[in-house]
C-alpha cells in the first residue's frame, strides 16, 4: 500500500456548488499531482504540485484551484461545479518528480457527479 | 509539447492469443522516459513499466515484453497467450527529463480477453 488516499471516494454535487476533493499521502513524497479521466480523453493533468504551497497548472486548469500548506495534504477545489466537471478524479504521487524517471502512485480514485 | 498517441481505442481478443498494444510518442527532448499503466475494471491505475529514452532493449517480464523503437519513437507492448485477467484499460506515458515534468498520457487502450 503506497499510503495515498483519496476522499470522498464518491460525491454527488449540483451546479454551481464549490466542492473541495483531498489527497493525503503519508509517504512524505514531495510531488502531487491530480488527474482527471474522461472516456475518449485517458488521464488529463489538472494541477500539480512540487513542495509546500509550490503548485502549477496542468492541461486542463480551468475552473480548478488547489492548494497545499502542509506535505501530506493535497486539495483539489471546483469553485462552482459544472456539469462538464462530472468525472474521476485521481490524486499521484512522486517521489521523483523532478525528473521524467518518476514514477507515479495513484489514489484509489473519486468520482465525481454533478447534476 | 509532447504527445502520446494510442491509436487503438478497443481490441477484443480472445483467451491464449497473442495481442500488441501501439503506442507512439512525440517530442523534442533528448531525454525522455515512457510508462506503462494498467486500470483493470476495479479502477485502480498500476504501473508497469518504465524504460528511458537510451535504452533500446527490448524487455521481457512474464508473458508481457515491450518493444522501444526510438527510429519509430514508439513503445508498443506485447501480452503474450493473453488470460480474462488481462482484460483492462492501458495507457502508455512520457515524461521527458527537463525537471517538473509531469507524466502525460495517451488516451489508452480497452483491452478485452474473452475465455
Amino acid at each position: 500500500d503506497a499510503g495515498i488516499t483519496q476522499s470522498p471516494r464518491h460525491k454527488v454535487t449540483e451546479t454551481g456548488t464549490p466542492v473541495t476533493l483531498r489527497c493525503h499521502q503519508t509517504e512524505n513524497h514531495r510531488y502531487m499531482y491530480w488527474y482527471r479521466q474522461d472516456p475518449g480523453h485517458g488521464l488529463r493533468l489538472i494541477h500539480y504540485s512540487y513542495g509546500v504551497k509550490d503548485t502549477d497548472k496542468g492541461e486542463v486548469s480551468d475552473g480548478y484551484s488547489v492548494s497545499r500548506s502542509k506535505t501530506e495534504d493535497f486539495l483539489l477545489t471546483l469553485e462552482s461545479a459544472t456539469s462538464s466537471q462530472t468525472s474521476v478524479y485521481f490524486c499521484a504521487i512522486s517521489r521523483d518528480g523532478n525528473s521524467g524517471a518518476n514514477v507515479l502512485t495513484f489514489g484509489a480514485g473519486s468520482r465525481l457527479t454533478v447534476l | 509539447a509532447q504527445k502520446v498517441t494510442q491509436a487503438q481505442t478497443e481490441i477484443s481478443v480472445v483467451e491464449k492469443e497473442d495481442v500488441t498494444l501501439d503506442c507512439v510518442y512525440e517530442t523534442r527532448d533528448t531525454t525522455y522516459y515512457l510508462f506503462w499503466y494498467k486500470q483493470p475494471p476495479s479502477g485502480e491505475l498500476v504501473f508497469l513499466i518504465r524504460r528511458n529514452s537510451f535504452d533500446e532493449q527490448n524487455e521481457i517480464s512474464g508473458r508481457y515484453s515491450w518493444n522501444f523503437q526510438k527510429s519509430t519513437s514508439s513503445f508498443n507492448f506485447t501480452i503474450t497467450a493473453s488470460q480474462v485477467v488481462d482484460s483492462a484499460v492501458y495507457f502508455c506515458a512520457l515524461s521527458a527529463n527537463s525537471g517538473n515534468t509531469p507524466l502525460v498520457f495517451g488516451k489508452g487502450t480497452r483491452l478485452s480477453v474473452i475465455a
